[in-house]
């Protein structure tokens, strides 16, 4: 069975920074863009970035760009988001997704707050 | 940036019904395009990719059209577990941006 799990939220402060992760199994990891995608409580999706297979290639909604960091390990088969400079608004459900396909992750809980 | 604006917000129907969804871009995107159903503290399920394709497993009730600029999700008879909210995707171009959403609700 295709899955992800993702993993590693919690809350931080304005300002700060956490990277979550997201693990695969079920399929060949190594042979698919990934995506991030966000939801802020009660709002609906925003896509945040994806990544190539072998990571060469990344692109970032603007409101993360120069803050957040996509990335992934074939040999793990992991992706991960570095969130850096976090603000209030970044707080939200953060998903991960195979091509904005099938499987999605369970999502992750970022808050940020002080 | 492209956007995709969804038509109806919400939506009030009844089993057994045919409910329509639609959803237009701002610039054309050809068929790369998708449909997603999102219950409740649960992550979105992709439906509808490349337009008018079915994904595996999704019930035949499900249909999607159109191309360009203006697409339409079709339920045709809407069952008990179809009570959800439904939001558009273009993969177009970057970033990749869904519509506002339309909530299904029990009538």
């Amino acid at each position: 069975e295709e899955q992800l799990v993702g993993s590693g939220g919690g809350l931080v402060q304005p300002g700060g920074s956490l990277k979550i992760s997201c693990g695969a199994s079920g399929f060949t990891f190594s042979n698919f863009w990934m995506d991030w995608v966000r939801q802020a409580p009660g709002k609906g999706l925003e896509w945040v970035a994806n990544i190539n297979q072998d990571g060469s290639q990344t692109y970032y909604v603007d409101s993360v760009k120069g803050r957040f960091t996509i990335s992934r390990d074939n040999a793990e088969n992991s992706l991960y988001l570095q969130m850096n400079s976090l603000r209030v608004e970044d707080s939200g459900v953060y998903y991960c997704s195979n091509q904005l396909g099938t499987p999605w992750g369970q999502g992750t809980m970022v808050t940020v707050s002080s | 940036d492209i956007q995709m604006t969804q038509s109806p917000s919400s939506l009030s129907a009844s089993v057994g019904d045919r409910v329509s969804i639609t959803c237009r871009a701002s610039q054309g995107i050809r068929k790369d395009f998708g449909w997603y159903q999102q219950k409740p503290g649960k992550a979105p399920k992709r439906l509808i990719y490349g337009a008018s394709t079915l994904q595996s497993g999704v019930p035949s009730r499900f249909s999607g059209s159109g191309s360009g600029t203006e697409f339409t999700l079709t339920i045709s008879s809407l069952q008990p577990e179809d009570f959800a909210t439904y939001y558009c995707l273009q993969y177009n171009s970057y970033p990749r941006t869904f519509g506002q959403g339309t909530k299904v609700e029990i009538k």
